[in-house]
């Protein structure tokens, strides 16, 4: 199946800095989404992003297909920020998912 | 997000207890899914529904039985657990599971088997 790697694994920065975390998969995607699972665990959809660039407010994702990796962009972070992004693409077809091990984001005052 | 429901948010069992894990999504998707995630490791599929019909049991234990009684709803028996069942089950939905839609999560159920 496809592997998923992210980094870095974890990343602190103090509040209004901006940081790139980074996501390789082993295959070509048609499906690489964007997760952020904040202390409760609860997870949200950032982005689904199979190619080009998408924005949504302070955040930012660029996929290349091609060169098989993903980009996050966080910028003018705050704490709310924190918790753990996930980046996933398929396998087998369909949306069967195989997550990366996750960047742990601390964002300090 | 509200559009993705799971209860109990916790649950402790012992391991000859019978529970069962409940999701509910309002979203008018028709593919929903079970997920494991284990401390320090990545999420696990366990089981993928398509317009109610089982289309992925990625080699879970028989111990866990999965239930989809329409689009909307998504069950997951649990009966005689062991300790390293402890996790958080997450619980998913999609338009479709042909690979060209977000998916949403619930909150999850923090499951601690004693």
């Amino acid at each position: 199946g496809i592997q998923v790697e992210q980094s870095p694994p974890d990343l602190i920065l103090q509040e209004g800095a901006n940081s790139t975390l980074r996501c390789n998969f082993s295959d070509s995607v048609n499906n690489l989404q964007w997760f952020h699972q904040n202390p409760w665990g609860q997870l949200i959809n950032l982005f689904y992003i199979p190619s080009g660039t998408k924005q949504n407010g302070r955040l930012s994702a660029t996929t290349v297909a091609t060169e098989r990796y993903s980009l996050l962009y966080i910028s003018s972070s705050q704490t709310t920020d924190s918790g753990v992004y996930f980046c996933a693409g398929p396998w087998g077809g369909g949306n069967k998912l195989t997550f990366g091990t996750g960047t742990q984001l601390k964002v300090e005052l | 997000e509200t559009g993705v429901t799971q209860t109990p948010r916790h649950l402790v069992m012992g391991m000859t207890n019978k529970k069962s894990l409940k999701c509910e999504q309002h979203l008018g998707h028709n593919a929903m899914y079970w997920y494991k995630q284990s401390a320090k490791k990545p999420l696990e599929l366990m089981f993928v529904y398509s317009l109610e019909e089982r289309v992925e049991n990625n080699s879970v234990p028989s111990r866990f039985s999965p239930e989809c009684p329409n689009s909307s709803h998504l069950f997951l028996h649990l009966h005689t657990l062991q300790p390293e069942d402890s996790a958080l089950y997450l619980c998913a939905s999609s338009q479709d599971s042909a690979g060209d839609s977000p998916l949403h999560f619930g909150n999850g159920t923090r499951l601690t088997v004693t």
